[in-house]
């Protein structure tokens, strides 16, 4: 059954501590996206990738860094540099350009809270 | 600056009425919407879409409509049930361009039986 697995549900970090998410998905996608979800927000972008060894900065990208080594796996690392980590953090894929008909498909997100 | 606003951040509705959720945008380049329904703790999947080449499109009780000139969609869901309770995210991208989705707040709807 193919999908988009986000891995693991919950995290919790220290302060000063790098963590990072893991996202793999079997659907065959090129394009690769990680959102991040506050309460009463929508969705804020902060990386995505069109491609293998190519990413993109999205909205909100200061703070975090991603790799895009292989089609199938989009890792978001969150640095100590990010301020406000704690959040719901969606990861996405879609055909390049996620093009009509072919909408992103999400995971079911990575909860990270600040011990 | 939003470029996708859903005014609206909740809606309640009884069983059986019609539920309409409604997006508007700034961005005139944007040529493709989309709606995802969102449950607590679980991604967004995703319900309908729309080219802004066509006003409308219809799959069972979901219909989009789309008004170009007035940079506004609206999603009507008939008839409502309560297993449509769930935060509703308008989207929005420049289709051609290859670029990511750009998402509004969302609206929390409430179907009461």
């Amino acid at each position: 059954d193919g999908g988009i697995t986000q891995s693991p549900k919950y995290l919790f970090r220290k302060e000063g501590q790098n963590v990072t998410l893991s996202c793999e998905q079997n659907l065959n996608h090129d394009a690769m996206y990680w959102y991040r979800q506050d309460p009463g927000q929508g969705l804020r972008l902060i990386y995505y990738s069109q491609i293998v060894n190519d990413f993109q900065k999205g909205d909100i990208a200061e703070g975090y860094s991603v790799s895009r080594e292989k089609k199938e796996s989009f890792p978001l690392t969150v640095t100590s540099a990010q301020k406000n980590p704690t959040a719901f953090y969606l990861c996405a894929s879609s055909v390049r350009g996620g093009g009509s008909n072919q909408p992103q498909h999400f995971g079911d997100g990575t909860r990270l809270s600040i011990l | 600056d939003q470029q996708v606003k859903q005014n609206s951040p909740s809606l309640s509705v009884q069983e059986g009425r019609i539920s309409i959720l409604n997006c508007d945008y700034t961005n005139s380049m944007f040529d493709y919407f989309l709606w995802y329904k969102k449950y607590p703790a679980e991604g967004p999947t995703f319900l309908i879409s729309i080219s802004s080449i066509k006003d409308k499109n219809e799959d069972g009780r979901f219909t989009v409509f789309l008004n170009k000139s007035a940079k506004h969609l609206s999603l009507h869901i008939v008839p409502s049930q309560p297993g449509d309770s769930a935060v509703y995210f308008c989207a929005a991208t420049v289709n051609q361009a290859g670029t990511a989705l750009i998402f509004g707040k969302g609206t929390t709807l409430s179907v009461s039986s």
